[in-house]
């Protein structure tokens, strides 16, 4: 039973790029969360998705992020117009339910240029 | 002020010492979470705990509901637990909503 795989594990973009970032959860996992961790900070949930439906979207920024996880496929976290204070490690997690615990993926280092 | 407070910020130790890190927090909880983060890696969730102890081969992890406080312990440690130790509380009903503290920075010599 594969992990949380996160792809790519590495992403270069140039300002006003935009970046995808893809989560495909654990086998059976309906249950999507996304975290960031700024360099030399600690990680801050961003959103929290399942199928189909965003639950709680309360650490997203206002402008130029957003999230998705269709019923078909990974969970997209995606950014759009990308500034050099973008650059961070992007998390996700996946659950089998709300109330149990979630496992991570290795994450998705992204470099703004 | 984070609600997630760890100490300390960062530990070394000799190897095969026993290792305690603190987390307390602000609010009641229904899970705290202790997670592992090895540099450039990815996270491991170690221990989701809400009462008591739980011990997962030399790690224990324990929780005081009433005094908000929770510890991480290693026993005889080794350089392979050189990471970063982060723990997290949950908010709202969802184990995966979580507050994280700033982490542990353990370094265990040889």
């Amino acid at each position: 039973n594969a992990g949380v795989m996160q792809n790519p594990r590495h992403l270069v973009r140039r300002r006003g790029q935009e970046a995808r970032l893809r989560c495909s959860p654990m086998k059976g996992h309906s249950h999507v969360y996304w975290y960031r961790q700024l360099p030399e900070e600690g990680l801050k949930f961003m959103v929290y998705l399942q199928k189909e439906n965003i639950i709680d979207e309360s650490g997203m920024p206002k402008e130029r992020f957003s999230a998705e996880f269709p019923k078909e496929g990974p969970s997209i976290l995606r950014i759009q117009q990308v500034v050099r204070g973008d650059s961070a490690a992007y998390f996700c997690a996946s659950s089998g339910r709300e109330d149990t615990e979630a496992f991570f993926g290795q994450g998705t280092r992204l470099t703004v240029v | 002020k984070n609600e997630v407070e760890q100490s300390p910020q960062n530990l070394t130790a000799q190897e095969g010492e026993f290792i305690t890190i603190n987390c307390s927090y602000s609010v009641g909880i229904s899970a705290l979470h202790w997670l592992q983060q090895h540099p450039g890696g990815g996270i491991v969730s170690l221990f989701m705990l809400s009462s008591g102890k739980k011990k997962h081969g030399r790690l224990i992890a324990t929780i005081n509901i009433q005094e908000k406080h929770s510890s991480l312990h290693i026993t005889a440690s080794h350089p392979r637990d050189s990471a970063v130790y982060i723990c997290a509380r949950n908010y709202g009903g969802s184990q995966g909503n979580l507050i994280f503290g700033k982490g542990t920075k353990l370094s265990v010599k040889p």
